[in-house]
């Protein structure tokens, strides 16, 4: 199946730096890449949709000058936490999608764990 | 709003049938998904429903009533390694996905 990798797969900042998530579709091309969050114990919140060479489009109250996020190639977008603080840590995954023999299929990555402390 | 429901958690014994029921309110609707994560794991998909009727996948089987908005995934033959979390979620448009809160299953022996 299709495989989508992310990295770093957890990291540790200090408050006020930046972090940058990558997140690259292995053996597929995606036009369009999604980033969520999702807390211990909870759901996953679409944060962004990502598309390959135009401007993500960030859902509601989610801060788009503090998650910048670039899809540069059809394999590759990334996140970036800007001035990150310890309310930002969480379980960063991105996900990509393809049409497959079952239809429609979103392949996430293994996720990223940040920490700010 | 949008909104997804599902039971916050169900728990079973090795070896039998769980069926986790998914009710749905979305302003688009093109597909129902199911997907499993384990603790500390990514979401792994398990089915797709874009159409009414029961898709089989080995030990699980998924079902959708787009008339009802409601579907449910089937686990079947329960194992100890089927104890996570399963979320559903709708493909509202653009391949855009909202998910349920999830569900946690727990399989004793």
């Amino acid at each position: 199946g299709a495989v989508v990798s992310q990295h770093p797969s957890w990291v540790i900042c200090k408050s006020g730096t930046s972090v940058k998530i990558e997140c690259r579709s292995l053996d597929f091309q995606a036009t369009t890449m999604f980033w969520y969050r999702q807390f211990p114990k909870q759901s996953l919140m679409l944060m962004a949709t990502s598309n390959e060479g135009s401007k993500a489009t960030y859902e509601q109250g989610v801060e788009k000058d503090k998650f910048l996020i670039n899809h540069a190639s059809l394999t590759l977008s990334t996140l970036t936490v800007t001035s990150a603080h310890p309310e930002d840590s969480s379980f960063y995954i991105c996900s990509a999608t393809q049409i497959g023999l079952a239809g429609y299929e979103q392949y996430f990555g293994p996720g990223t764990r940040l920490t700010v402390t | 709003g949008q909104s997804l429901e599902q039971p916050s958690e169900v728990t079973a014994v090795e070896g039998a049938i769980v069926q986790i029921n998914c009710t749905y309110q979305t302003s688009g609707f093109y597909g129902l998904s199911w997907y499993q994560q384990h603790d500390g794991g990514a979401p792994t998909f398990l089915s797709y429903n874009a159409l009414d009727g029961l898709e089989e996948t080995g030990r699980f089987s998924s079902f959708l009533s787009r008339s009802d908005s409601y579907g449910y995934l089937l686990l079947q033959e329960l194992q100890m390694k089927d104890s996570a979390s399963y979320f559903c979620a709708v493909n509202t448009g653009g391949f855009k996905t909202i998910f349920g809160a999830g569900t946690r299953l727990f399989v004793k022996a």
